[in-house]
């Protein structure tokens, strides 16, 4: 039973426009949204977070926005860049004293220059 | 500040050894947890430690034991080794509060013969 699911395996986009990768979740009570990207051979990098009373966090190029009644997490990237390219996964916490993060299975986004 | 470190970086054993992996956390970071990907599975959470103590544990076997030294310094441990245990064993730490940010090392690759 996935709580979350990224349901583009992949995605491709040119260089310079906006990448949006996507996130449902079933649990309500998922609490804290973390977004990863992966490089091959390396561990998962923090990219941005948000908070379930938030709607929208922003850091340089990369915005979170989080519809809590659809249950759904983004990620947009603008202007998408090639070394954007790697695998990025979504991450919840469930509840405010969670120490457990669950993830999604990923999207593999590729940027053509 | 220096990153998690994991050792070793790449592993192969055969069906029924076991074998310890290592995690140095960042520097200050008490919390550290263990993830095992795969790529049916995804990132899948597999225990969290805290001041040497076990405090979250997720859905895995008894074979797949953990401990923290006082150092906040972690070892993970899988016994009688299956072929489905090849994954890529990650680390995190965090400070060790609720919702913390998780930083991930680069991983162990665990291959089983």
């Amino acid at each position: 039973d996935q709580q979350v699911k990224q349901n583009s395996p992949s995605l491709s986009v040119q260089e310079g426009r906006i990448s949006i990768l996507n996130c449902d979740y079933t649990n309500s009570m998922f609490d804290y949204f973390l977004w990863y990207k992966k490089y091959p051979a390396e561990g998962p990098t923090f990219l941005i977070s948000i908070s379930s009373i938030k709607d929208k966090n922003e850091d340089g190029r990369f915005t979170v926005f989080l519809n809590k009644s659809a249950k759904h997490l983004s990620l947009h990237i603008v202007p998408s860049q090639p070394g954007d390219s790697a695998v990025y996964f979504c991450a919840f916490y469930s509840g405010a004293g969670s120490y457990q993060l669950t993830f999604g299975k990923g999207t593999k986004l590729s940027v053509i220059p | 500040k220096a990153g998690v470190t994991q050792t070793p970086r790449y592993l192969i054993k055969t069906r029924g050894q076991q074998v310890t992996l290592s995690c140095s956390p960042i520097s200050g970071h008490r919390s550290v947890s263990w993830y095992q990907q795969t790529p049916g599975q995804g990132l899948q959470f597999l225990f969290e430690y805290f001041s040497e103590t076990q405090r979250n544990k997720g859905n895995f076997p008894g074979r797949f034991s953990g401990r923290q030294f006082s150092n906040s310094r972690s070892e993970m441990n899988v016994s009688t080794l299956e072929l489905g245990d090849s994954a890529l064993y990650l680390c995190a730490s965090s400070l060790g509060g609720p919702l913390e940010t998780q930083y991930f090392g680069p991983g162990t690759r665990l291959l089983v013969l």
